[in-house]
């Protein structure tokens, strides 16, 4: 059974940074690209960030790009999100998500119960 | 970016009724278009990739259709436990984006 174990989240004042990160479990997790997607309290889903198996390609969305880094290691079955100039607007939940191939198809066929950042001062 | 929009914004519906939602694209997204479904207090599900392609363990009575710019989601023989957000995602372009939903309600 696929399992993703999101941890890091937690309240954070603006213009601080934070590290998300994800535990995978119950398959080969270097065979498939992963993604973060997060979701703002009582609000819809936004695609974060997603990077192919092998960190070869990496994609941002608009809204945090230059301030968050995506990263993964293959040898701890790991995903990170490193998060930097917080903003109010970035408090989320935040879910791991695994793509359905190596390559970023964009779809998400699994998904963690996501960590809560909180931004504020 | 692609918009997607998502009608109606909420549908209330009894019980073995079929739920007909839509999704429509700022531009074609050809058929690279999914949808999920999001209960309360869960993370989402996918249900349907490509437009019309059931993913593993989805009911029969999910379905898709659709291509460039508009798409259904249809739910036929509506049970209490589809009660939930539905949301559209495109891939066809960079960023991959979603619809804003449609909250399906169970009368």
């Amino acid at each position: 059974e696929v399992q993703l174990v999101e941890s890091g989240g937690g309240l954070v004042q603006p213009g601080r940074s934070l590290r998300l990160s994800c535990a995978a479990s119950g398959f080969t997790f270097d065979d498939y690209a992963m993604h973060w997607v997060r979701q703002a309290p009582g609000k819809g889903l936004e695609w974060v960030s997603g990077i192919t198996w092998n960190s070869g390609a990496i994609h941002y969305a608009d809204s945090v790009e230059g301030r968050f880094t995506i990263s993964r290691d293959n040898a701890r079955n790991s995903l990170y999100l490193q998060m930097s100039s917080l903003r109010a607007e970035d408090m989320a939940l935040y879910y791991c998500v695994k793509d359905e191939n190596s390559i970023l198809t964009g779809y998400y066929d699994s998904w963690g119960q996501g960590t809560l950042v909180t931004v504020s001062s | 970016e692609i918009v997607l929009t998502q009608s109606p914004a909420t549908l209330s519906l009894s019980p073995g009724e079929r739920a007909t939602l839509s999704c429509r694209a700022s531009q074609s997204v050809s058929s690279f278009l999914g949808w999920y479904q999001q209960k309360p207090g869960q993370a989402p599900r996918l249900l349907i990739s490509d437009a019309s392609n059931r993913a593993t363990g989805i009911p029969a009575r999910f379905s898709g259709s659709g291509s460039g710019t508009d798409f259904t989601l249809t739910i036929s023989g509506l049970e209490p436990e589809d009660c939930a957000v539905y949301y559209c995602q495109q891939r066809s372009n960079w960023p991959f984006t979603f619809g804003p939903g449609t909250k399906v309600e169970i009368k």
